[in-house]
């Protein structure tokens, strides 16, 4: 069966622009996580969704960043006025039932480069 | 900040040896820990999940242990291939949020 899918694969934009970016989970898989890659260091928490529900949204970095999930299935990272510290593999996640004690499947991720 | 510490950072073997990496976290707290393998220009495979402590787990050449009162665990490769050649993550959950390492990368020479 399909993976998770993450588009575009590759982001451009200047700074101070707004972007989108999207993740399909895997069918059926109830939970999906957000996590934002910076060179050198390890995957960051940024929100998790269970259902169409955001139940953790701390790792938020600030109100520039917001995230969707309207029907339950497909999620949509949203960052306003883009920054050049937002410049990242964003990757995303999902997993059958909680994320906590199943097992997460990775999207390829999506590499923003903020100019 | 919740410190997760993976040691260490990076690591050559030969082609047939053994090899284990740490991945250090809080004591207290403890929900899950996850272990990922990263191959270059892939994403991050799931190998294992682990959440009692003295749990071990294997699949193939690859095993982990657990040890939560003391905050670590173990990833063991026997017989290192080089298709081992990857980045080794692991995850700390005290409870929804994973904390990643910074990861160990392995490369095995043929």
């Amino acid at each position: 069966g399909a993976g998770v899918s993450q588009t575009p694969s590759n982001k451009v934009t200047e700074k101070g622009k707004y972007v989108e970016l999207r993740c399909d989970p895997i069918s059926g898989h109830t939970a999906l996580y957000w996590y934002r890659q910076s060179l050198g260091q390890g995957p960051e928490f940024l929100i998790y969704f269970q259902g169409t529900g955001a139940a953790d949204d701390s790792g938020l970095p600030n109100d520039r960043f917001f995230a969707v999930r309207p029907e339950g299935s497909v999620s949509t990272l949203k960052i306003q006025r883009t920054e050049r510290g937002d410049s990242a593999v964003y990757l995303c996640a999902s997993s059958l039932l909680s994320g906590s004690t199943d097992t997460q499947y990775f999207g390829p991720g999506t590499r923003l480069t903020v100019l | 900040i919740l410190n997760v510490e993976q040691s260490p950072q990076s690591l050559h073997v030969q082609e047939g040896d053994s090899t284990n990496f740490t991945c250090s976290f809080p004591s207290s707290n403890f929900y899950a820990l996850h272990w990922y393998r990263w191959e270059t220009a892939k994403s991050p495979e799931a190998l294992f999940v682990m959440t009692l402590n003295g749990d071990e787990k294997k699949k193939g050449r690859i095993s982990a242990t657990l040890n939560t009162k003391e905050g670590y665990s173990y990833l063991y490769i026997k017989g290192s291939q080089p298709e081992d050649s990857a980045t080794y993550l692991c995850a700390f959950l005290p409870g929804n949020q994973f904390y990643f390492g910074t990861g160990t990368s392995l490369t095995v020479i043929p």
